[in-house]
């Protein structure tokens, strides 16, 4: 069936460290939607990206949609304490009436 | 403009009673999907619903769980015979539109703990 991947489920990093982590789709995405979710709170809407190979920039955060757009990548420059949380990738496939399919979420941990 | 609403936060249950979780989308907003979250998981779609219709409910239990996005009010997640499996965080999202441009908003969650 359609689902998005994304391993690992945690990563450690030292603050000022860079940071990537990937997405990956085992059939072609519409669009894929960045969310990230501190503890305890609720997802919070971060990008979508829709074209093949889009790459976009939100200060010291780049998001890459593949060319295949099955995949799809979130780099994070010189890591802050703030950038602390889990952040999930959502594909919309075709023909899938709005609806997302999640990832698991990566977890990120900052070491100060 | 008030962000997506849901009520109550925290709801406990014992096993065998009902659950009625509610969400006000945010203004001007006629879509509602409704998510289930456990403890170190992702987010698993369970249904998808306009203005009194349900669009995909292919997430949902096929028995107990019941959803509605009535003309009037907010939208209902219906829980009946709660079981300990479905304690879990509970949200809603909205969004403006459906298809490419659809970001969704999420509202706090209901976290449900059966007892």
């Amino acid at each position: 069936g359609q689902q998005v991947m994304q391993i690992p489920q945690y990563q450690h990093v030292q603050e000022g460290e860079d940071f990537t982590t990937y997405c990956n789709s085992s059939t072609t995405l519409s669009n894929i939607q960045w969310y990230k979710q501190r503890p305890g709170g609720h997802p919070v809407f971060l990008i979508q990206l829709v074209k093949s190979g889009e790459v976009k920039k939100q200060k010291r955060l780049t998001f890459q949609f593949g060319e295949a757009k099955k995949n799809s990548s979130l780099h994070i420059t010189a890591t802050q304490t703030t950038d602390v949380g889990t952040y999930f990738c959502a594909g919309e496939y075709p023909g899938a009436n709005s609806k997302l399919t999640f990832g698991k979420g990566i977890t990120l941990s900052v070491r100060p | 403009n008030a962000g997506v609403m849901q009520n109550p936060r925290h709801l406990v249950r014992r096993r065998g009673q009902e659950a009625r979780l509610r969400c006000s989308p945010m203004k001007g907003h006629s879509h509602v999907y409704w998510y289930r979250q456990l403890p170190e998981e992702g987010l698993k779609f369970m249904v998808y619903l306009q203005k009194e219709n349900i669009i995909d409910e292919s997430g949902m239990p096929k028995e107990r769980f019941s959803a509605e996005f009535p003309k009037e009010g907010p939208s209902i997640l219906r829980i009946q015979q709660v079981v300990r499996g479905d304690s879990a965080a509970y949200f809603c999202a909205s969004s403006l539109l459906a298809g490419g441009g659809n970001e969704q908003f999420f509202g706090p969650g209901t976290r449900l703990t059966v007892l």
